[in-house]
């Protein structure tokens, strides 16, 4: 299997609401990403897990909270969210190689559109 | 901090001709170079990248130039198609599991 899934594919939710987006590879991938991205504009990196850990917090509010469950999944967890939240969120995942001659290889999976009212 | 400047932010072509997108590297240490395809509505698709031990690197009618030196790194796409109409994004990152950094975009309409 050499794709990232996401679910659902779009998001629909009030200011109120609680929910959660979901991303999967098979790829034995031990580096998973979420990215945000407005129209036209490139994906802004929020979180990147590695080896299920969370290694980067790119000062993202706490109405989004990640977790990574095991090496093949990643939740983003939404949480009062505002109008401005609305966006593609994009999922993303890299091999890790630890020698010294590694590259940044992402895959993307194919986003949720989340719209918040 | 890092960054990568990406030009230009639109770039119309007719069909068959050529489309040169330019990027430059704030970034001394990057070493991974990938270019992603992005249609409407749909994931950023990698479309072909370059490593720091590479100067060129081609597939089919795409190719990517880098000039470490001047920190530049470049897309081209020969024999354009309607199909390659899309937003393109450059990006440059350093190591594993850590940041791409991701230019403006540049979107490429290719008229028939």
């Amino acid at each position: 299997d050499t794709e990232v899934t996401q679910t659902p594919k779009h998001l629909v939710m009030g200011m109120t609401n609680k929910k959660s987006l979901k991303c999967e590879q098979h790829m034995g991938h031990r580096a998973m990403y979420w990215y945000k991205q407005k129209a036209k504009k490139p994906p802004e990196l929020m979180f990147v897990y590695s080896y299920e850990k969370l290694s980067i917090n790119e000062s993202v509010p706490s109405r989004f909270s990640p977790e990574c469950p095991n090496s093949s999944l990643l939740n983003l967890h939404l949480h009062a969210l505002q109008p401005e939240d609305s966006a593609l969120y994009l999922c993303a995942s890299s091999q890790v190689d630890l020698g010294m001659s590694s590259y940044n290889e992402q895959f993307f999976g194919p986003g949720t559109r989340l719209t918040v009212l | 901090g890092e960054n990568v400047e990406q030009h230009p932010s639109t770039l119309s072509v007719q069909e068959g001709d050529s489309a040169v997108i330019k990027c430059t590297y704030s970034d001394s240490a990057s070493n991974y170079f990938p270019w992603y395809k992005q249609e409407l509505g749909k994931r950023p698709q990698l479309i072909i990248d370059i490593r720091s031990n590479v100067g060129e690197k081609k597939d089919q009618r795409i190719a990517v130039t880098l000039n470490k030196t001047a920190k530049h790194f470049s897309l081209h796409i020969t024999e354009t198609q309607p199909e390659d109409s899309a937003v393109y994004f450059c990006a440059a990152s350093k190591g594993w599991a850590g940041k791409l950094i991701f230019g403006q975009g540049t979107t490429l309409q290719v008229k028939p």
